[in-house]
């Protein structure tokens, strides 16, 4: 089946510094890449959505200077969270929408961020 | 706007009985619906979903329940197993084909 690889599983960041996360589809091409962030006990909220060859769109209350996305590529997106702070710790995690008659969307295995 | 609501944060059952978990959706429009499993620091895994035109799907111990008339749907588990533990949560797909989660559920099936 479909894999997405997302890298870094775990970070530990100094505020003020940037961070990218990477997401990789391995065995199919991804035009989309749904990136969402989960805080504790909270469900995954969608942040952007990166589509290959044009400018991600933002959801609301988004800031899309520090949430950089970058879809460069058919297989791969990235997100950098520039300027970090304690408040962007959270965990991170891109999604592809599903393929041919599948309706799963498939996801990374996640990156938790922690800002200290 | 929440458009998906998953009510109960917690549900805990013991192995062997069934588990039932909830979700409520006040969009009358979404296709189908999704259920996902999460373990902790790990992305969600995609379990069983319904189309908006069925009332039922089952795979396996799983099965899920859709009342469009109470925009309410049920994922049953029988006979729950210790690995069945996780957060599980509801899904279905948003306007862009981005994927709209209810809060989740943690089940805890207990030895």
């Amino acid at each position: 089946g479909a894999v997405v690889s997302q890298h870094p599983s775990r970070v530990i960041c100094k505020s003020g510094t940037s961070v990218k996360i990477e997401c990789r589809s391995l065995d199919f091409q991804a035009t989309t890449m749904f990136w969402y962030r989960q805080f504790p006990k909270q469900s995954l909220m969608l942040m952007a959505t990166s589509n290959e060859g044009s400018k991600a769109t933002y959801e609301q209350g988004v800031e899309k200077d520090k949430f950089l996305i970058n879809h460069a590529s058919l297989t791969l997106s990235t997100l950098t969270v520039t300027s970090a702070h304690p408040e962007d710790s959270s965990f991170y995690i891109c999604s592809a929408p599903p393929r041919g008659g599948s309706v799963g969307y498939t996801f990374g295995s996640g990156t938790r961020l922690t800002v200290v | 706007d929440q458009q998906v609501k998953q009510n109960s944060p917690s549900l805990s059952v013991q192995e062997g009985r069934i588990s039932i978990l909830n979700c409520d959706y006040t969009n009358s429009m979404f296709d189908y619906f999704l259920w996902y499993k999460k373990y902790p620091a790990e992305g969600p895994t995609f379990l069983i979903s319904i189309s908006s035109i069925k009332d039922k799907n089952e795979d396996g111990r799983f099965t899920v329940f859709l009342n469009k008339s109470a925009k309410h749907l049920s994922l049953h588990i029988v006979p729950s197993q210790p690995g069945d533990s996780a957060v599980y949560f509801c899904a279905a797909p948003g306007r862009f084909r981005d994927m709209r989660f209810g809060a989740g559920t943690r089940l805890t099936v207990k030895p």
